[in-house]
Parts: C-alpha cells; sequence; structure tokens
C-alpha cells in the first residue's frame, strides 16, 4: 500500500530557530517520485521540491534543506534559521503510479 | 501566465443536492487533478483526468464524478451531498509529459464546499 505519514501535527519555534519536518512514506514502486508542497494561511499550495527514487542526494535550497534515505523511507524538510513567513502548513506527498498521495500535513507556527 | 483558477470560491448546498465545481488549467497544461481537503485531514486524491479521458481514481465513491473538456477545463460533480462531504476541493494541473517524471503539479486557491 501507498502511504505518507507526517507524524509531527503541529510544531511551533521561535523565529531563528531550526526546525525539521518529518516525513515517512511506504511504497511497492521502485520507481516513484516525493514532493514537499507549502500551504501558507492564504490557502494556495506551493511546490517546493521534487526527487525521484533514485536521487538520494540531498539538497539545499536557501534555508530549506531536504534528507531522503531510502533505507528508513523517509524524506525530512529542514527549515533553517526560520521566519515568521515560514509559518503554514507543509504536506508530503508521494507520486506512484497514476496517482498522489500526501501526508495529513503538519503545520508550522513561527512566532516571532 | 496565468495560475489554475477554480470557480466558486464558496458554494453551499443542502444534504441531497448537487454541487458542481470548475476548474481551468494553467495554459498548455493538459492534466487536471481533484483533490479533497476536509477539515483536520490531508489531501485526498480525487481524479485525474488527461487528454478528456479519466485516467485515474481515488477511494471515493462513484457519486464523486467530473469530465474534462476540449480546452482542458474539467468539472467535478458531487451528487447526494452528504455532510461529510464539507471541504475544500483543490484542481491542480501539469504537463502529462512531466507527470510520468513526477513533475510538479500547480494548484488551484479551492472551491469551498459547505453542506447544510
Amino acid at each position: 500500500a501507498q502511504k505518507v505519514t507526517q507524524a509531527q501535527t503541529e510544531i511551533s519555534v521561535v523565529e531563528k530557530e531550526d526546525v525539521t519536518l518529518d516525513c515517512v512514506y511506504e511504497t511497492r514502486d521502485t520507481t516513484y517520485y516525493l514532493f514537499w508542497y507549502k500551504q501558507p494561511p492564504s490557502g494556495e499550495l506551493v511546490f517546493l521540491i521534487r526527487r525521484n527514487s533514485f536521487d538520494e542526494q540531498n539538497e539545499i535550497s536557501g534555508r530549506y534543506s531536504w534528507n531522503f534515505q531510502k533505507s528508513t523511507s523517509s524524506f525530512n524538510f529542514t527549515i533553517t534559521a526560520s521566519q515568521v513567513v515560514d509559518s503554514a502548513v507543509y504536506f508530503c506527498a508521494l507520486s506512484g503510479f497514476n496517482k498522489f498521495y500526501f501526508g495529513s500535513g503538519t503545520k508550522l507556527n513561527v512566532k516571532p | 501566465e496565468a495560475g489554475v483558477t477554480q470557480s466558486p470560491t464558496h458554494l453551499i448546498k443542502t444534504r441531497g443536492q448537487q454541487a458542481t465545481l470548475r476548474c481551468s488549467p494553467i495554459s498548455g497544461h493538459t492534466s487536471v487533478y481533484w483533490y479533497q481537503q476536509a477539515l483536520g485531514l490531508g489531501l485526498q486524491f480525487l481524479l485525474w483526468y488527461d487528454e478528456g479521458e479519466e485516467r485515474n481514481r481515488g477511494n471515493f465513491p462513484p457519486r464523486f464524478s467530473g469530465r474534462q473538456f476540449p480546452n482542458y477545463s474539467s468539472e467535478l460533480n458531487v451528487n447526494a451531498l452528504e455532510l461529510e462531504d464539507s471541504a475544500l476541493y483543490l484542481c491542480a494541473s501539469s504537463l502529462i509529459l512531466l507527470q510520468e517524471q513526477g513533475g510538479p503539479q500547480h494548484f488551484g486557491d479551492g472551491t469551498r464546499l459547505s453542506i447544510l
């Protein structure tokens, strides 16, 4: 069965703290894709990153970094030096054959 | 470039009625996806249309249906509405070639469906 688990329902941090959002997935596919999306309070979903199952290189984009580990079926997302504008719900997603599976989301509150 | 547009923004219905939600994809995108985001829950995949055909559907009853028009816009129809259908319905579009490679989907702002 395909499944994405984001165990952290809600996280609160103070500005400038680092925060890691966890994502664990299940799939029987050998080829799959993993995504992170951000949903700010305004509601629209914003694509952040895509990773394919053959590329376990970690990626850094500004204050954002992603750690993909197939051995533990995890695709964690770290925000360094968090800012108030990072406050949002973050969704991890898995793309299997013809379908997308989303986690339930982690609500991140960054307080000034 | 215009993004994915959805209408209406809000829709209020009563139990047993039928609802129609509309989505216009980004120009050039041929695939349209529908998702349900119920309160307190994550995004649930509903339907995927490409080139006018239903490619796949999630675990939803048959009263959730839709179609895609020749201009790639799409409708989601929900018949015999139930209280638990109250949710935000999101539409997303992508290029099919990118989808095969796991490309990103671009989301609209959603339609808030409330069942009284």
